[in-house]
């Protein structure tokens, strides 16, 4: 069974350039997750889709940050414009039957300079 | 809101040693719990999960964890670490009752392994 893909799985950028990461979850996993892991913190929530609509973007700050996941499969995240703070590695999961077989992909590292 | 608290932020065992990662959690009622390991560079990896049931859980790897209702606690023991052990351990909780269920994670523990 293949994982979580994501990608690009590095990218740089300057500061208030805008970036975009795609994340195609495991098939038939109706539920998918971005987290945002800081450098020596945990991951935390952005936000969670069940197929294509949002179910909680409560922590997605929304000035800057959007996703979408169209035809409830894919999903990107787009960030415009970027600031220093961005900088963490940006985290996808899907799973079937909500948090409790959960799967996580490689990730995408951001750095923002 | 829940929350998890990892006291420790780094651990260091030698190889052989026992080990156990402490972790705390607030919730209302009874939590779905879970162990992650993360690797320099990589996702992260299931470990652990309890649900319901039995208190002391066997996972990957050897380890296993108890989960504590009394204490609030979930947390995670090896009794032989080997040198492959060494990474990042996460104790994440998740709400149940369907709807918003994305993982709260603890800042981590770090573990390194004496030779």
């Amino acid at each position: 069974e293949a994982g979580v893909a994501q990608s690009p799985r590095y990218k740089i950028i300057e500061k208030r350039q805008s970036v975009a990461f795609w994340c195609n979850p495991i098939s038939g996993h109706a539920t998918l997750y971005w987290y945002q892991q800081i450098l020596g913190q945990g991951p935390k929530l952005l936000i969670q889709f069940q197929n294509n609509g949002v179910v909680d973007d409560s922590q997605l700050p929304k000035d800057r940050f959007s996703a979408e996941r169209l035809k409830g499969v894919d999903s990107t995240l787009k960030i415009q414009p970027a600031k220093l703070e961005d900088s963490a590695v940006y985290l996808c999961a899907s799973s079937l039957t909500g948090p409790t077989e959960a799967f996580f992909g490689q990730g995408t590292r951001l750095t923002v300079v | 809101a829940q929350s998890v608290t990892q006291p420790d932020i780094h651990i260091t065992v030698s190889e052989g040693a026992s080990l156990e990662l402490r972790c705390n959690y607030s919730y209302g009622a009874t939590p779905y719990l879970f162990w992650y390991v993360q690797s320099p560079g990589q996702g992260l990896q299931l470990l652990l999960k309890y649900f319901s049931g039995d208190t002391l859980v066997q996972g990957i790897k050897g380890f296993e964890a108890e989960f504590k209702r009394s204490q609030s606690s979930f947390n995670l023991r090896k009794p032989s670490v080997h040198w492959s052990d060494a990474a990042e351990y996460f104790c994440a909780v998740g709400a149940r009752g369907g709807g918003a269920d994305g993982l709260t994670f603890g800042k981590g523990t770090h573990l390194i392994i004496q030779p």
